[in-house]
């Protein structure tokens, strides 16, 4: 079965700009979760969907949005783009949300900001 | 808030040594996940602990976890170059709702021949 899915792998944006990255889970896994990891620090929970409601949130600013599709797949948007959001973005999927439910996570997407 | 800390964040081994990562988190939680990090790739399930007492082993990687003390251990045994990666352990504080994991910062560990 394929993993965690994740599109685009790299992408440069400048300051000011809007960006939008992908995430298919898990085949039948229907919660979706997405984590901003600068260089040289773990991850940062930025939200969590499940059954496409939002079920968390970290924090973020309101710059930072996200939506879980009828197919569970997702999307993390970032408008207003700052130097600060260079990161590399992770999904993780899990069965359901909460719980003891192991997180897989994909292969990420590095955003460069310039 | 939750707070995850891990030491060492920087550990260089030798080849065939012994060693002990910690994680120490400052709530409650019952529910304790360690990952692998390779250089520029995602994050690779390692351990999945879920109560008082569990201890799991996969080769020369074994994790315990004690909640009453708060604290987690990943003990590397004879340690080998392919272990060299930076570990994580996250905490899962949601009580059943939706806050995502709490990493620590990592511990990048160079295993050397």
């Amino acid at each position: 079965d394929a993993g965690v899915t994740q599109s685009p792998t790299h992408l440069i944006k400048t300051r000011g700009q809007h960006v939008t990255l992908r995430c298919s889970p898990i085949s039948g896994h229907k919660s979706v979760s997405w984590y901003q990891q600068v260089l040289g620090q773990g991850p940062q929970f930025i939200f969590q969907y499940y059954e496409k409601e939002e079920r968390g949130r970290g924090n973020f600013p309101d710059r930072f949005s996200a939506r879980q599709f009828p197919n569970y797949s997702s999307e993390l948007n970032v408008n207003a783009l700052l130097l600060g959001d260079s990161a590399l973005y992770l999904c993780a999927s899990s069965l359901v949300a909460g719980g003891s439910y192991e997180q897989y996570f994909g292969p990420g997407t590095r955003l460069t900001v310039t | 808030e939750l707070k995850v800390e891990q030491n060492p964040l920087f550990l260089s081994m030798q080849e065939g040594k012994n060693y002990t990562i910690y994680c120490n988190y400052s709530t409650t939680s019952d529910r304790l996940y360690w990952y692998r990090q390779d250089p520029g790739k995602s994050l690779e399930s390692l351990f999945v602990l879920l109560s008082n007492g569990a201890v799991k082993q996969e080769g020369r990687l074994m994790a315990s976890l004690d909640t009453k003390a708060r604290l987690s251990t990943l003990h590397i045994t004879a340690a080998v170059h392919d272990l060299s990666a930076t570990y994580f352990c996250a905490v899962d504080d949601s009580g059943g709702g939706a806050d995502g994991l709490t990493f620590g910062k990592g511990t990048h560990l160079i295993i050397q021949p």
